[in-house]
């Protein structure tokens, strides 16, 4: 059974450029939820997919758009990058979305 | 707004030590409870869920669910070295959309 794999692992960016960030969920699970986390804070909901509806939204601007697939994996997208979005990006899944969340390591995204 | 609070950090135990770590959160309806370990430049990972009220026992680790005071804690017996690391509680709500994070409470085990 393979765990929850995200891509790329490192990325840097420059402000206003857009970025695409992928996750694998795990085996049987058809939920993924996206969080932000910036440094030496608590991850911070950005939304929750589930059998490829969106189920949940925090309180991140329009530009945080994703997507889920027939596989449940699943897209971030981010556009015109701000310096404040600069934070690792976590990706959880579970096998429903009240169900414990298993965490993937993380994109750490650095805007410049 | 949904709100999850830890005490503050850091928290330093000796090795051997029973450490203690508290989470209060503001929304009633709650009924999901984590708690997750994050080591430096890592992801979150899984110690524990409760769902009940009442005690949870795993190996050294029991987590305490008091849903009236609306309060989860997490208690480390025999603390270790390899036990410093961020605590993040979690709570999720009826429909499970919105994990909740508290901000994490740091801990150092000295040996």
């Amino acid at each position: 059974e393979t765990g929850v794999t995200q891509s790329p692992t490192h990325l840097i960016k420059t402000r206003g450029q857009q970025v695409t960030l992928r996750c694998s969920s795990q085996s049987g699970h058809n939920t993924v939820s996206w969080y932000q986390q910036a440094l030496g804070q608590g991850p911070q909901f950005i939304f929750q997919y589930y059998r490829e509806e969106k189920n949940g939204r925090g309180n991140f601007p329009p530009r945080f758009s994703g997507l889920q697939f027939p596989n449940y994996s699943s897209e971030l997208n981010v556009n015109a990058l701000e310096l404040d979005d600069s934070a690792l990006y976590l990706c959880a899944s579970s096998l429903l979305p009240q169900e414990t969340q298993y965490f993937g390591p993380g994109t750490r995204l650095l805007v410049l | 707004q949904k709100e999850v609070e830890q005490n503050s950090g850091p928290l330093s135990v000796p090795e051997g030590a029973i450490a203690s770590l508290n989470c209060t959160y503001s929304d009633r309806v709650s009924q999901s409870f984590f708690w997750y370990r994050q080591y430096s430049g890592k992801s979150p990972e899984l110690i524990m869920s409760i769902y009940s009220n009442g005690d949870k026992e795993d190996g050294r680790f029991t987590a305490q669910l008091n849903k009236a005071s609306q309060y989860v804690s997490l208690l480390i017996r025999d603390s270790q070295p390899s036990d410093s690391a961020t605590y993040l509680c979690a709570v999720g709500g009826p429909g499970g959309q919105n994990f909740v994070f508290g901000p994490g409470t740091r801990l150092s085990v000295l040996p």
